[in-house]
């Protein structure tokens, strides 16, 4: 099957830039996308990468991904509290249809 | 427009019962899609409706689990027996299109 990995936790101090990794497995993937959960709600779509780009910006957001390594990262600049949430990567492989394959998520923190 | 709905947003069941989980998708979309997070684990495929048909299952555990979407509209998730290992959250999620999923907040299931 695919594999999705992330690293669990992340803890950063407010007003720092979190950096946020992915590693996928299918190299035929269209999309990467980035999901967030803050707690108590559902999974918010923050942004989302074509596989023939190299990087995304969007606001505070920085999307990079390296298909090479097949390595996705989410960088936050400036965090803020309400930014603690899980992040979720996720792809769709080649062979998957329309099915999304996520990572566990990343629990990040972010301390005053 | 409203977003993804899904009910109950909790439900606390014992072992051996039956629950039933409804998502009712974005006004338009034909494409209606099941996950679960099961003990805070990656969140998985269950299955995808295109309209009223099944469009693939193959996430779908085992019998237990019934889904359906009569009339292309609502969908329901049966869990019949529930198991201890049912315990989880259940996304709902729709999309007009490929590779553009928009997801409700989740039904957190509990079995005793």
């Amino acid at each position: 099957g695919e594999d999705v990995e992330q690293s669990l936790f992340l803890s950063v101090r407010e007003g720092d830039s979190s950096v946020i990794n992915c590693t996928y497995t299918d190299s035929s993937s269209t999309y990467l996308y980035w999901y967030k959960q803050e707690p108590g709600a559902g999974l918010q779509l923050l942004t989302y990468i074509f596989s023939n780009m190299d990087m995304k910006q969007d606001q505070r957001l920085t999307v990079l991904l390296n298909k090479k390594d097949k390595h996705l990262s989410l960088r936050i600049a400036d965090t803020q509290t309400g930014d603690s949430a899980i992040y979720f990567c996720a792809e769709i492989p080649g062979n998957y249809g329309q099915n999304f394959v996520f990572g566990p998520g990343t629990r990040l923190s972010v301390l005053p | 427009e409203a977003g993804v709905t899904q009910f109950p947003s909790h439900s606390v069941i014992e072992k051996g019962q039956t629950v039933t989980l409804r998502c009712d998708p974005i006004s338009g979309h034909d494409n209606l899609y099941w996950y679960r997070r099961v003990m805070g684990k990656e969140i998985k495929f269950l299955l995808h409706f295109v309209k009223e048909s099944k469009q693939d299952e193959s996430g779908m555990p085992n019998n237990r689990f019934l889904a359906e979407r009569t009339g292309g509209t609502y969908s329901t998730l049966k869990v019949q027996p529930a198991e201890l290992e049912d315990s989880g959250v259940y996304f709902c999620a729709s999309s007009r299109v490929a590779g553009e999923l928009f997801f409700g907040e989740g039904s957190r299931l509990t079995v005793l």
